[in-house]
């Protein structure tokens, strides 16, 4: 049973557009969510994390939105650049010290 | 330079044979994971570990062992493989578990024939 999910399996926009990444979660209990970046062959990399006592984190040209009353966290990237060309997942956490990830979305950004 | 490794990176073996997969990190992280990633269904958490001798059971945990004697190590073992096994394993640490993300390492690529 999949808690955190993404329904958008993959994503292409033009460069310097904007990039909205969405994501789905069905635990109320969760209260720390992040997305991760990832490369082919390369391990998962860190790009943005948000707790539940706040609804927009921001760092550089990412941002997350968190809307705790629909479960629903998205990731904008403006602009975006064809480096930001990578699957991306949206991770969620708990009390329970269990983290748990979404299925991913492949982003192209088109030059 | 701050790394979590991982050994094998690829590895093909047949049904039933024992192995290990190593993890190792050099942050002095309390907080480490073990991942699958498949097709479709993301990555899933097999078994994580707070502390040294404290492991708990992940989403997937059937079919692997875990043991935590040092703080850098957390081995995966696959005591009888199976097919349903050959995934992409990654191994994760982090300076604890809420509120801090996770260092993965490159992956290993496993084949159970």
């Amino acid at each position: 049973d999949q808690q955190v999910k993404q329904n958008s399996p993959s994503l292409s926009v033009q460069e310097g557009r904007i990039s909205i990444l969405n994501c789905d979660y069905t635990n109320s209990m969760f209260d720390y969510f992040l997305w991760y970046k990832k490369y082919p062959a390369e391990g998962p990399t860190f790009l943005i994390s948000i707790s539940s006592i706040k609804d927009k984190n921001e760092d550089g040209r990412f941002t997350v939105f968190l809307n705790k009353s629909a479960k629903h966290l998205s990731l904008h990237i403006v602009p975006s650049q064809p480096g930001d060309s990578a699957v991306y997942f949206c991770a969620a956490a708990g009390p329970g010290n269990q983290f748990y990830f979404g299925t991913g979305t492949s982003l192209t950004v088109i030059p | 330079e701050a790394q979590v490794t991982q050994n094998p990176r690829y590895l093909i073996t047949v049904t039933g044979k024992k192995l290990t997969v190593t993890c190792s990190q050099n942050m002095n992280h309390e907080y480490m994971s073990w991942y699958r990633q498949d097709p479709g269904l993301g990555l899933r958490q097999i078994y994580y570990s707070m502390n040294v001798e404290v492991t708990d059971k992940g989403d997937v945990p059937e079919g692997y062992k875990v043991s935590r004697k040092e703080k850098r190590n957390f081995p995966l073992i696959l005591e009888s493989p199976s097919p349903n096994q050959t995934s992409l394993y990654f191994c994760a640490s982090s300076s604890r578990s809420w509120g801090n993300e996770q260092f993965f390492g490159p992956g290993t690529r496993l084949t159970v024939l």
